[in-house]
Formats: C-alpha cells, sequence, structure tokens
C-alpha cells in the first residue's frame, strides 16, 4: 500500500532536549516536505526536499533541521525543541513538485 | 502568492450534490487550483487539481470559471464520511515556490444524515 509514514504519532518532550521525527515513503516519490498545523494558522511549510541533498527553507524554518540522504526518508530534527514548538506535524510527499501530495497521518509533539 | 477565499463553513444532507465554491480574483496564468480535504485527527487528502479545464475524477469534479477568477468543487452525492475541511489552494507552475501548498483555513463541511 502506497503511504507516508511517520513516527512517533505522538510525543512529549522537555525544553532542550534534541528529537527526530522520522518519515518515510514507499512510492519513490522526488519530492518531500515537512508541515505544521497550528489552529488559526492552518498548515504551514517549514522544509521541503527536491531530491536526494536537496533541501530548502519553507515559511517556517527557524528552529528546525532536515536531511535526505535517502530517497525514501525525510527526517525532521528539532536540536533544542522549545514550547513554540509544540503543534501537529505532517510529512508529506510527491512524485514532484506540484503532483498530487501523499500526508502521512501527522505527529503530535508536545514540548514542556 | 495569489490567495484564496472560501466560506467558513458549509452543510449539506446525506446524498445531494455539494458545490464548495473558492474565489482566486489575482490567479495568474500558470497557476494551478488545488483541492485537499482533511477529515478529522487525518493529514491532508488530495482531492482533484485543473488549470482551466473542468476536470473529474472519482472523488470530485471541479468547475473552472471562464476567466479562472473562482472555481467550484462539487461532490455528487455527499455521505457522512465527506464531512472534513476543504481547502482551495493555487500552486504556481511557474515560480520557484511551485510545488509548496499554501493552506488557508479552508470550508469546514458538515454533511447531515
Amino acid at each position: 500500500e502506497a503511504q507516508v509514514t511517520q513516527n512517533p504519532r505522538y510525543l512529549i518532550t522537555v525544553t532542550g532536549k534534541k528529537l527526530t521525527v522520522t518519515c518515510s515513503q514507499n512510492m519513490n516519490h522526488e519530492y518531500m516536505s515537512w508541515y505544521r498545523q497550528d489552529p488559526g494558522l492552518g498548515l504551514r511549510q517549514i522544509y521541503y526536499s527536491m531530491n536526494v541533498e536537496v533541501t530548502d527553507k519553507g515559511d517556517v524554518p527557524e528552529g528546525y533541521k532536515v536531511s535526505r540522504k535517502e530517497k525514501r526518508n525525510f527526517p525532521l530534527i528539532l536540536e533544542s525543541p522549545s514550547p513554540n514548538q509544540t503543534s501537529l506535524y505532517f510529512c508529506a510527499s510527491s512524485l514532484f513538485m506540484g503532483a498530487e501530495a501523499f500526508f502521512g497521518q501527522g505527529t503530535r509533539l508536545t514540548v514542556v | 502568492d495569489a490567495k484564496t477565499t472560501q466560506p467558513n463553513s458549509m452543510e449539506s444532507n446525506e446524498e445531494e450534490p455539494v458545490h464548495l465554491p473558492c474565489n482566486h480574483s489575482t490567479i495568474s496564468g500558470t497557476d494551478y487550483i488545488h483541492w485537499y480535504r482533511q477529515l478529522p485527527s487525518q493529514g491532508p487528502e488530495y482531492v482533484i487539481h485543473g488549470l482551466t479545464s473542468n476536470v473529474n475524477n472519482r472523488m470530485a469534479s471541479l468547475a473552472i470559471a471562464e476567466d479562472r477568477k473562482s472555481s467550484t468543487l462539487i461532490l455528487h452525492r455527499a455521505t457522512l464520511r465527506d464531512a472534513a475541511v476543504y481547502y482551495c489552494i493555487l500552486s504556481n507552475a511557474g515560480g520557484t515556490s511551485y510545488g509548496k501548498l499554501t493552506f488557508g483555513q479552508g470550508t469546514i463541511l458538515t454533511v447531515h444524515p
């Protein structure tokens, strides 16, 4: 089954403790991206990747890092999480830029 | 980036057609019109997209005005499972931000049994 898988689905952590949210897709898609969703602000893009080793900032990249060493994986790294990064995070992939995007189920992160 | 305007909410009855409007008066010639929906507690889901001509797929139809300043997503027979937030999004094929989906507030669709 074609899918985008995020882990973990839920995470509560403390301020400053590094964490990684994994994202994996099994569709051989080139384009992957991360979004965060907050009440009243909708979904906003954090980072995106057009292909292996090619990443770029989205609208709200501060406090986040990403890497794209393999085509299927696009982890989101929070080096020093802060409470304002408490949010619902979605990973998405598409065959190429502008094609139909497939979203993961989301990761609900709480930073205390 | 060109913006879209959608009603905050709409209601429908089950098995009736639903027409979800979207205004995009500042659309450019290379802007594609995308529709996604988000069911409760799930990630967004692709519905349909188009450029100039009307489009149909198994989920819905997309009717695009001749001047492209508005479009309508048509669900031919609403089911309870169609209750979701529907997002109308423009994506510029000619721009460096092509592929980025800028989600607005969307339309909350309620379907009554």
